[in-house]
């Protein structure tokens, strides 16, 4: 049973260009929620997708978009890159809230920002 | 606004040791908190989640404890052992209900020398 898988593993991209990060679920989960860890930090809610629809969204600009297709994969989108982007993006996936739902996480996203 | 926080921030052992470290949270509107384990280069490892005060979860030499009422919760390592060593995250979901929007603390990174 595949777990959550992301790609790329690493990405290096220059201001003011954008960049799209992309995961797939844990088979039979149908929410996925993205977080940026800045170094030193803990991870930081973006967003949530269920449905193919953002549920939830945390203190991000609007340069952070996202997706989810009907395979529950998602996709991650930054617009404008800043050097402040530069940060691991995490991958988590769930099922729907309906109680303590455990998130389980892919390895995540290295993003560079030159 | 939900702030979690986790002391200390790294901690070095030695092997066979045990160790403990705490995560605080507000007391109010509490619905659950998870503990995650993340190795370097890994994906964060959900390890437990506990919903009532009082609880008591253990996994291996971990174990964790809740106490919902003061707002804080503890994990120990017993005999800690060099393949401990990662960073220990604890997450409550923000606002009241399990609404999926993890809010993460720092983390305490554990060293466990040989």
């Amino acid at each position: 049973d595949a777990g959550v898988t992301q790609s790329p593993t690493h990405l290096i991209k220059t201001r003011g260009q954008q960049v799209t990060l992309r995961c797939s679920p844990k088979s039979g989960h149908d929410t996925v929620s993205w977080y940026q860890q800045a170094l030193g930090q803990g991870p930081q809610f973006i967003f949530q997708y269920y449905e193919e629809e953002e549920r939830q969204r945390g203190n991000f600009p609007d340069r952070f978009s996202g997706h989810q297709f009907p395979n529950y994969s998602s996709e991650l989108n930054v617009n404008a890159l800043l050097l402040g982007d530069s940060a691991l993006y995490l991958c988590a996936s769930s099922l729907y809230p309906s109680g303590p739902e455990t998130q389980y996480f892919g390895p995540g996203t290295r993003l560079l920002v030159l | 606004i939900l702030n979690v926080e986790q002391s200390p921030q790294s901690l070095h052992v030695q092997e066979g040791d045990s160790t403990n470290f705490t995560c605080s949270f507000p007391s109010s509107n509490f619905y659950a908190l998870h503990w995650y384990r993340w190795e370097t280069a890994k994906s964060p490892e959900a390890l437990f989640v506990m919903t009532l005060n009082g609880d008591e979860k253990k996994k291996g030499r971990i174990s964790a404890t809740l106490n919902t009422k003061e707002g804080y919760s503890y994990l120990y390592i017993k005999g800690s052992q060099p393949e401990d060593s990662a960073t220990y995250l604890c997450a409550s979901p923000a606002g009241s209900g399990n609404t999926g929007k993890l809010i993460f603390g720092q983390g305490t990174t554990l060293q466990v020398k040989p």
